[in-house]
Parts: structure tokens; sequence; C-alpha cells
């Protein structure tokens, strides 16, 4: 059964410090995709990857937000440092999407379960 | 800019009603359209992805419409269950680059 797995869970820590947050994309998936959710904001993403490589990081606050994909079963988001509005619940997808013209695109994205991140 | 509407926020029904999802959207030129559900505490769940190309998709009792043209999407759901409460989502993406932009959601509450 395959499915994005997501590490911690839950995070709680104190403004300033780094927060690190893990992603398992679905094995043999080539998009991963980072979105946060607020109750203010609703669900917002914050950046993409295609094959590893980074489409797409427009959305994530730059001075203090990090996403890379060391390989292509791991996927990574630091927050440093973090404060207390980037409280949210992170969740990470993974998806396929064929480089052929003429393949069918497979574009569903497949969401973990979440991290909930509290910053005091 | 392409924005998402999803009307009512919260609806609430008896068990055994059909429900009936809006989803609309600004810009008619989008890639595909995909509906999920999340549970409190939990992530997203895919339910049904409609290709730009497609009128409609199909699975077990849900039912999702597209039209492009008047920028719409409507889930429906036969038969509601207490089993199908939860936020439901739309999404839709722009191209084949995986840009989603999400819709608020509609909170669903099925009475026993």
């Amino acid at each position: 059964d395959a499915r994005v797995t997501q590490t911690p869970r839950h995070k709680v820590t104190e403004m300033g410090q780094e927060v690190t947050m893990r992603c398992q994309p679905i094995l043999g998936h080539n998009t991963v995709f980072w979105y946060r959710q607020t109750m203010m904001q609703g669900l917002e993403l914050l950046a993409y990857f295609r094959n590893r490589a980074p489409l797409d990081d427009s959305g994530m606050p730059k001075d203090r937000f990090s996403a890379e994909m060391p390989d292509a079963t791991l996927a990574t988001l630091k927050i440093q440092p973090s404060e207390p509005r980037d409280s949210a619940v992170y969740f990470c997808a993974s998806g396929l999407v064929s480089d052929g013209k003429l393949a069918v695109d497979y574009n569903e994205q497949f969401f973990g379960p979440g991290t909930r991140l509290t910053v005091l | 800019k392409q924005e998402v509407t999803q009307i009512p926020a919260a609806l609430s029904v008896p068990e055994g009603e059909n429900l009936v999802l809006n989803c609309s959207f600004t810009d008619s030129a989008i890639y595909n359209l995909q509906w999920f559900r999340q549970d409190p505490g939990k992530g997203l769940t895919s339910l049904l992805l409609i290709q730009s190309s497609q009128r409609e998709q199909t699975s077990g009792r849900l039912n999702a419409s597209l039209d492009k043209s008047s920028g719409r999407s409507t889930l429906y759901i036969a038969a509601s269950q207490p089993g199908d409460s939860a936020t439901y989502l739309c999404a839709v993406r722009p191209d084949s680059w995986g840009k989603f932009q999400f819709g608020a959601g509609t909170q669903v509450v099925v009475t026993p």
C-alpha cells in the first residue's frame, strides 16, 4: 500500500529554533509538493519539485524557509529561525508527471498525513 | 489570477440525502480539477480527478461534473452517510506542472 509518509507528525518548538520536516514520496513519483494549511489562509502551495529540481518556490518565505530533495526518496522543508506565525499543518504530496508529450499524464497528487507544527 | 470559490462553506444534511457541493473558478483555462476530502487532523485524500477534456468522473457514490465554460464543478455524493462527514476541497491546475489553486473547502456534516 504505497503512501506518502511525513515525519514528525507533531512538532512543538520555541520561537527561534530550527525546524526540519521530512517527506518520503511514493516510490516512482517524480513530483513533490509542500503545502501549508492554516485556518486563516487555507491551503497554500509553498514549493514543488520535479525530478528533484525545484520548479517553483514562490509561495515560500525565502528568508527563513528552505526546501530540498537530497535524493528521490526524501524531501525536506526547513524553517530557520521559526516564528509563532509559522504554526500550521504542513503537507507533502507526491505525483507522477510524464515527460512525453504523447504519454498520458497521471496527475493526481497523493498527500501525506501532514506535520502539525506549533511554534511558541 | 485564478480564484477558486466553494459555496457553501458548511453544510449539514440528514443521512440518506444527496449532497451537492459546488466549486467555481474564475479562469476557465484549466488543465484539470481535483476533488479532495480532508478528515479532521488528517491529510488530504484524492476523490476524483477530472481532466479539462472531460465532463464528468464517477467513483461509487461520487460523481463530479466539470463545465469549463462557466467555470464550475459540482461534486455529488449520493445517499450520504455519517462517514461522509468531512471537509471537501476542490483544486484547479492551470497546466501540467502541478501548481494547484485550492478552494477554501466545504465542511459537511451528515447526521444519523
